[in-house]
């Protein structure tokens, strides 16, 4: 069975602390992994997609790499405006792949602290 | 471009009675698809539609129905509501599914629906 399991559940830091979130995943095949960001009250947000092994996505302080079993969201130097859930996704081949349809975990509520 | 929007924002229904989440999108995109979001348990997937004309079920579609009779719009139908059914609903659209172009899910705001 396709799934994904995030941690930690939550993870709260001080203004500048890097630190990153896990997101570990079993596919029968990936076809992508997705990051999202969802702030309180509000719909997801797209961050990355990332495709295969080895590969890293960066945008400001938030960087996306991809192994054969997980993926990290790497925040460095982070700031308050930082602070949300973000959600992982994963795409599998198969009968869901060109459908779109995405398995998500159950995310990680990062709070950053000034 | 207004993007995903959905209606309405808040919805308290009593057990038994039925209603329907408008959910509309002005990307042009094909795909389409209804999540619900409960606390600490991430998004499930409902249905989803591939095109107009075409709907599946996705992992949790008891209880809901949905149409697509239009590229823009994606109705979310709940008959007989249940308390089960309170949560957090949420619609996404993407230009395509299965290529590395355009796969990305753009997600609405959400409603908030209590069922009592």
């Amino acid at each position: 069975e396709d799934q994904v399991t995030q941690s930690p559940e939550a993870l709260r830091l001080q203004e500048g602390e890097s630190s990153s979130l896990n997101c570990s995943y079993t596919v029968s095949g990936l076809r992508g992994l997705f990051w999202y960001r969802q702030d309180p009250g509000k719909g997801p947000e797209f961050l990355f997609t990332l495709y295969s092994a080895g590969e890293e996505k960066e945008k400001e302080r938030l960087k996306a790499t991809l192994t054969k079993k997980e993926s990290f969201l790497h925040i460095t130097a982070p700031k308050p405006e930082d602070s949300a859930t973000y959600l992982c996704a994963v795409q599998a081949r198969g009968g869901s792949g060109n459908t779109g349809k995405l398995i998500f975990g159950q995310g990680t509520t990062l709070q950053v602290k000034p | 471009n207004a993007g995903v929007t959905q209606t309405p924002k808040f919805r308290i229904l009593k057990i038994g009675q039925s209603m329907t989440l408008q959910c509309t999108q002005d990307m042009n995109h094909n795909y389409m698809y209804w999540y619900r979001q409960d606390p600490g348990m991430g998004l499930k997937l409902i249905y989803y539609s591939v095109g107009a004309g075409i709907t599946d079920k996705g992992e949790v579609p008891n209880g809901y129905n949905v149409s697509r009779s239009t590229t823009e719009d994606f109705p979310l139908r709940l008959e007989l509501a249940a308390p089960s059914q309170t949560s957090v609903y949420f619609c996404a659209s993407s230009y395509s599914a299965g290529v590395r172009v355009g796969n990305e899910q753009f997600f609405g705001p959400g409603t908030r629906l209590t069922v009592l």
